[in-house]
């Protein structure tokens, strides 16, 4: 099972829109309707943060400004207004096809 | 307030043997399956193994299984990672985390590094 990323670095303007990619080898739409589809960020020296769950459900406390969407196979991650406190890696991730659990390669979001 | 805390790092000979372990508070830990995961110096994520709730259900990455072996004490509300016959490349820091649904973690320790060196 293969998770893609693009790009895999991102230089951004603050107050500029961000958008990652993220594409899995087979489709992530369960049977019961719903799609396991997560968004991390991995800010310099933590440990990663779940932001986005089963596409695009903001977890509590994670601000407005990230979106998550798409279907199937191919999703984006969109930050509408980037800040500086959003520097870091952001990975996407797929648990239902288990064994593997898989995390996309990352993209690495830096303040131009 | 969720807290995961790992232990057992260190540096260890290939071939070598080392049990890390992630004590858990602030939830119900047998409500939740768990998770490690770890992540190589300077490189992604990589997810390694998950334990359900009652240990009966232990799923392991292909690069770890046989060697590796998760298990919980639900009394101590701890989950463990046996790792044996250490290679190089398992060198990482390895975070605990709370699975939130479906293999995705949502609470993850602050990690602790491994270090596989002769």
């Amino acid at each position: 099972f293969v998770m893609t990323q693009t790009p895999l670095s991102l230089s951004v303007i603050p107050g500029q829109p961000a958008s990652i990619s993220c594409k899995a080898s087979q489709s992530l739409l369960y049977s019961d309707g719903r799609t396991y589809l997560f968004w991390y960020l991995q800010k310099p020296g933590q440990s990663p943060q779940l932001l986005i769950s089963e596409v695009s459900n903001r977890l509590s406390g994670v601000p407005d400004r990230f979106s998550g969407s798409g279907s199937g196979t191919d999703f984006t991650l969109t930050i509408s207004r980037v800040e500086a406190e959003d520097v870091g890696v952001y990975y996407c991730m797929q648990g239902l096809h288990i064994p593997q659990v898989t995390f996309g390669p990352g993209t690495k979001l830096e303040i131009k | 307030e969720v807290q995961l805390v790992e232990s057992g790092g260190g540096l260890v000979q290939p071939g070598g043997s080392l049990r890390l372990s992630c004590a858990a508070s602030g939830f119900r830990f047998t409500n939740h399956w768990m998770h490690w995961v770890r992540q190589a110096p300077g490189k992604g994520l990589e997810w390694v193994s998950r334990i359900d709730p009652d240990s009966r259900i232990t799923t392991h990455a292909d690069s770890v299984r046989g060697r590796f072996t998760i298990s919980r004490d639900n009394a101590k509300n701890t989950i463990y990672l046996q790792m044996n016959s250490l290679r190089v490349e398992d060198t990482a820091v390895y975070y605990c985390a709370r699975d939130l649904v479906w293999n995705a973690p949502d609470y993850w320790g602050q990690g602790t590094l491994v270090t596989v060196s002769s």
